[in-house]
């Protein structure tokens, strides 16, 4: 089965810092890769996915994330963050027709105003 | 539309106590999931749905049980409640597979 490997537990920026985090995953075939947030309090919502096509995504609020095959990854940035960012964000990845979605540990985003 | 919704919110439970946990959507979604959220783990995928009536393990089974009688619900049980099931506990759904929306969780808690 794929797993989700997300580098950073915790990262701490100050507002208008710019933001990347990291996701390797370990599959070898076609994959389908999301970004979830999730806000202090409330639960998962959708950032972007990539299926196919153009590897560079966009996603709400600013943010967007580089499909790199040859290295596994799908690393999510943003070029200038705002304490409303503040929040934890899990990457998550499944195979096409399988429904056992494998999320990272999360990343915990903390920005200072 | 309210989207995916869980009752209850929150639960204590004393081991060996037996509870439902129940997930609802109005998306006519095919597909429902459960997951837990521990902390540092992330979330882990328990049962799965992909149509009334079908269900199939996950990545983290055991102790657990699903039921999809109907469509729009997926119910999910506990037995005999352990302290390794304290989590927050999240149900899913999606239409073929793809993105999942999340109901707003379940806390429990197990003494």
């Amino acid at each position: 089965a794929q797993s989700v490997s997300q580098h950073n537990h915790h990262v701490i920026l100050s507002e208008a810092a710019s933001l990347e985090l990291g996701c390797n995953y370990s599959y070898g075939g076609t994959v389908n890769l999301f970004w979830y947030v999730q806000y202090p309090g409330q639960h998962l919502q959708l950032l972007l996915k990539y299926f196919s096509g153009d590897p560079l995504v966009k996603g709400i609020k600013g943010f967007e994330a580089e499909f790199i095959k040859s290295k596994f990854s799908f690393n999510l940035r943003k070029p200038s963050v705002q304490w409303s960012d503040t929040a934890e964000y899990f990457c998550a990845v499944n195979a096409p027709n399988n429904n056992d979605m494998r999320f990272g540990a999360g990343t915990r985003l903390t920005v200072k105003p | 539309n309210a989207g995916v919704t869980q009752t209850p919110k929150f639960r204590v439970l004393k081991t060996g106590q037996s509870m439902t946990l129940l997930c609802a959507q109005d998306m006519n979604h095919e597909y429902m999931y459960w997951y837990r959220q521990d902390p540092g783990m992330g979330l882990r995928l328990i049962h799965y749905s992909v149509g009334e009536g079908t269900t199939a393990k996950g990545e983290v089974p055991d102790g657990y049980n699903v039921s999809r009688l109907k469509k729009q619900n997926f119910l999910l049980g506990l037995e005999s409640a352990a302290p390794s099931q304290t989590s927050v506990y999240f149900c899913a759904s999606s239409w073929e597979g793809f993105e999942q929306y999340f109901g707003p969780g379940t806390r429990l808690t197990v003494t």
